[in-house]
């Protein structure tokens, strides 16, 4: 059936280091993705989106690549801070669609002083 | 603006009770959406909602019902609870065309 997995349950890295932090998808009618980060206690939170159409895009100190052919996004953090000590949630969808998106279990990362 | 509103917070509820997970929006989004999140296992979506009247299963549907009477309001309800419901139930909305979801701060549920 269809899945959306992550490669690693748990990322440490240090403060100001970036992280990356990666997804693989099964569903190759997926045309839309999205990271969410979800702090401890609270619901997960929209990081950034891409659409299959497009290979990289970027926000602030966020990127997430897309690559269509094996099936797999990323998100890179550049800098990372405390304050990204989070589960972060990689999901899929078709846009224009009903279809409810399907998320990952997601990884934690965790910014080591 | 408040977004979506979860309530309660946090629930301690003996097995065979009945309890209604409360979920409010006032974003007029279409698609409102029941998941929860146990340790190592992510999101399960439970019942869905594609627009007001209208409703859905999910993926882990067994023991809980949804309504959808208007565009705001979504309840989920456990008619008698058991212990493996305990979990953080997540409510969430979207605009219904395969994009983004927006989530409440969740509730935190105990059966014992």
């Amino acid at each position: 059936g269809e899945s959306v997995g992550l490669h690693l349950p748990t990322l440490s890295v240090q403060e100001g280091d970036n992280s990356i932090i990666n997804c693989a998808y099964s569903n190759s009618a997926s045309d839309y993705f999205i990271w969410y980060k979800q702090e401890s206690g609270k619901g997960p939170q929209f990081i950034i989106d891409i659409r299959s159409n497009m290979d990289k895009r970027q926000g602030q100190r966020v990127t997430v690549l897309l690559n269509k052919t094996v099936k797999h996004l990323s998100l890179q953090i550049a800098a990372t801070q405390p304050g990204d000590s989070a589960v972060y949630f990689c999901a899929e969808n078709i846009e224009g669609s009903a279809r409810q998106l399907t998320f990952g279990s997601g990884t934690q990362l965790t910014v080591l002083p | 603006i408040a977004g979506i509103t979860q309530a309660p917070t946090s629930q301690i509820l003996a097995a065979g009770r009945r309890m209604t997970l409360r979920c409010t929006q006032d974003m007029r989004h279409n698609a409102m959406y029941w998941y929860r999140q146990d340790l190592g296992l992510g999101l399960r979506l439970i019942h869905y909602s594609n627009t007001a009247g209208t409703t859905g299963k999910g993926e882990v549907p067994d023991g809980y019902s949804v309504s959808r009477a208007n565009t705001d309001d979504f309840p989920l309800t456990l008619a008698s609870a058991v212990p493996s419901q305990t979990s953080v139930y997540f409510c969430a909305s979207s605009d219904g065309e395969g994009r983004e979801a927006f989530f409440g701060q969740g509730t935190r549920l105990t059966v014992v």
